[in-house]
């Protein structure tokens, strides 16, 4: 059964780098499939952050770009989130999933809340 | 404002079937791109219900079907039960923005 779990800083400072870790089980990144980050503030709906395949080629959505990396570790089964300069409309739950070439996310991580504040 | 255009609620009593509806453009369903849908219960992660259209992953009931025409998708709900009532979102691909984009989100209500 493939696995996510998210985990990292769940308060970040504004301006700081929010960075956060999916770590994969019951599945080999190194096998295929593209993984993604996809967040939802409060009370609002989904928003697609960006992805990265096994091989390290990456696809950011153009409004985040300039703020964003997303990296894989295929020794350690796991890939990263990386958002600088955040700010309060950055905070909302962050969610990890393993991605199909076609797009759609058949696996999710629980999710985890990110709040900016000083 | 989301390049995918759902109803924000429906509504509907047990037994009965209802509709969902996903307006796109010509750069994302109408471009061909398939659309997928998910459902989301109170405080947990989406899960995929719809995938290229019209599929269903295993272990989905088959209460839940999707079709597309034009520019806009649909997802159908049969037999609504109480453990339906959730937040569903359909997903597809811009291909003038660049990026996989969500629907604004339906909130289903089972009366």
């Amino acid at each position: 059964q493939v696995q996510l779990h998210e985990s990292g800083p769940g308060l970040v400072k504004p301006s700081d780098t929010l960075s956060l870790t999916c770590a994969v089980s019951g599945y080999s990144i190194s096998s295929g499939y593209y993984w993604g980050w996809i967040r939802q503030p409060p009370g609002k709906g989904l928003e697609w952050i960006g992805n990265v395949f096994h091989s390290g080629k990456t696809y950011y959505n153009p409004s985040l770009k300039s703020r964003v990396t997303i990296s894989v570790d295929t020794s350690k089964n796991q890939f990263s989130l990386k958002l600088s300069d955040v700010t309060a409309a950055d905070a909302a739950v962050y969610y990890c999933a393993r991605v199909d070439n076609s797009g759609y996310s058949d696996y999710w991580g629980q999710g985890i809340l990110v709040t900016v504040s000083s | 404002q989301s390049v995918l255009t759902q109803p924000p609620s429906v509504s509907g009593a047990p037994g009965q079937r209802v509709t969902i509806s996903c307006t796109g453009s010509s750069s994302n369903i109408g471009a061909g791109y398939g659309v997928h849908w998910y459902q989301q219960l109170p405080g947990t992660a989406p899960k995929l219900l719809i995938y290229v259209t019209s599929s269903r992953p295993s272990g989905v009931p088959d209460r839940f079907s999707g079709s597309k025409s034009g520019t806009s998708a649909s997802l159908a709900i049969s037999s609504l039960q109480a453990e339906d009532e959730a937040d569903y979102y359909c997903q597809s691909y811009d291909s003038s923005l660049s990026e996989w984009v969500f629907g604004g989100g339906t909130k289903l209500t089972v009366l």
